[in-house]
């Protein structure tokens, strides 16, 4: 089935500094991908959703590539601050089996000092 | 929006006891989904629903765990005589169940297993 892993586990950075986290799977069929960001104590906020025919999305603060060749999503954090201080995951939507079921990746711990 | 309702937020229990764990969806999602996170095995999925039929039970452990959803607004997750190693936080996530699917996680439920 899809495996999903997930580098670097800790990443620590200054503000102002841009930060990289790489997810590779392994299902090419594989169709829908995520980035969630978890604070201490809460559950998964979603930070963006990336489709099989979008290769880069932009949000607040970050930009998302998915290289389909490589079978690899990445999420950059450009110009980080403290507030982004927190474990972030990639996760991929499995199509091959029709479940809706989401693989995550096994996290990564991101510091953000000032 | 309310998001993703998940009671009680902390549960401890004494092995052998039964938990059972509540879960809100969001007003008008029609997917529910149950997934449990541990710092060892990070998050796995459980078991999900649509339109309150269960779809996908593939993470369910076979004894003594079972997942319900008698109507639309909510979701349970019973874990019969509990031991220490479900100790878990166990969120519960939402979709719409339309476009790319993503899911939206509530604050999960710490259970601990004395």
């Amino acid at each position: 089935g899809e495996q999903v892993e997930q580098r670097p586990p800790h990443l620590s950075v200054r503000e102002g500094d841009s930060a990289v986290i790489i997810c590779t799977y392994t299902d090419p069929n594989s169709y829908y991908f995520f980035w969630y960001k978890q604070e201490p104590g809460a559950g998964l906020q979603l930070l963006m959703k990336v489709f099989s025919s979008t290769e880069i999305n932009e949000g607040q603060g970050f930009t998302v590539l998915l290289n389909k060749k490589d079978k690899q999503l990445s999420l950059n954090l450009t110009a980080a601050h403290p507030g982004d201080s927190a474990v972030y995951f990639c996760a991929v939507r499995r199509t091959s089996s029709g479940s809706w079921q989401l693989i995550f990746g096994s996290g990564t711990q991101l510091t953000v000092m000032p | 929006n309310a998001g993703v309702i998940q009671t009680p937020r902390h549960k401890v229990t004494g092995k052998g006891q039964e938990a059972t764990l509540w879960c809100e969806p969001i007003s008008g999602h029609s997917a529910v989904f149950w997934y449990r996170q541990t710092i060892v095995q990070g998050l796995e999925f459980l078991t999900y629903f649509r339109n309150q039929a269960p779809i996908d039970d593939s993470g369910m452990p076979k004894e003594r765990f079972s997942a319900q959803m008698p109507n639309q607004s909510h979701s349970t997750l019973k874990i019969q005589s509990t031991q220490p190693q479900d100790s878990a936080v166990y969120l519960c996530a939402s979709s719409s169940g339309t476009g790319p699917y993503e899911q939206y996680f509530g604050p999960g439920t710490r259970l601990t297993v004395l």
